[in-house]
């Protein structure tokens, strides 16, 4: 399978624990993005690499939010603290280089805070 | 105001219906733009990329007016098969993809 791999698809937690999420991007894609997703609302833009480098992260996120990119290949999302209002549909995407290029998403790991 | 809107719908549709969606964009520095159809509980899937000439796929028409800031998706011929959510996205121009909150499309028999 060549597509976005997200793991792992479904995550229960305790409020207060910590989670951490892994997004293997298409292998040739340079760009790689991380959203989140409620019920009923679309993808809400958190942060993107284009290789290692984050280039923008939201305003809105929380410090408790951090996202890796090491070798400019897979992507970590990490969440500190969890609290319910962290519960939603993570979704990682990635897309080549240049203007006009298409984004593809993984299926998403589903977040629930308990 | 947010960067991208839609209406959120539902639009409820009978089969061979036409229907249409808007979606506006805020930043005129935008480049690109794209409908995505999202299944309950799946990824988005994208569906076309928008082109500044408009461009057609089978039954599904896009079409962008960069003076109003706006881009649209024609679906002719519906089927029950097109019920899903369309996301809009657009490029913001720092290559930040930002999508709307979706509209909810019904076919119904």
């Amino acid at each position: 399978d060549t597509g976005v791999s997200q793991d792992p698809r479904h995550k229960i937690t305790k409020r207060g624990q910590n989670v951490t999420f892994r997004c293997d991007p298409i292998s040739e894609h340079n760009r790689l993005y991380w959203y989140r997703q409620t019920l009923g609302q679309g993808p809400e833009f958190l942060t993107y690499f284009q290789n290692e480098a984050q280039l923008e992260k939201s305003r809105l996120l929380s410090d408790r939010f951090s996202a890796e990119r090491p070798k400019g290949s897979f992507s970590t999302l990490e969440i500190q603290r969890t609290e319910q209002g962290d519960s939603a549909m993570y979704l990682c995407a990635s897309s080549s280089q240049g203007a006009g290029t298409e984004a593809f998403f993984g299926q998403g790991t589903r977040l629930t805070v308990v | 105001r947010k960067e991208v809107e839609q209406d959120p719908g539902p639009f409820n549709v009978p089969e061979g219906a036409t229907v249409a969606f808007n979606c506006t964009y805020s930043n005129s520095a935008s480049q690109s733009f794209f409908w995505y159809r999202q299944d309950c509980r799946k990824e988005p899937k994208l569906l076309m990329s928008v082109y500044s000439s408009g461009n057609e796929d089978g039954r599904f028409t896009a079409q962008l007016n960069r003076a109003s800031q706006y881009i649209s998706l024609l679906i002719r011929d519906s089927k029950l098969s097109d019920s899903a959510t369309y996301l809009c996205a657009v490029n913001t121009g720092t290559d930040k993809l930002i999508f709307g909150t979706g509209t909810r499309l019904q076919v119904f028999p």
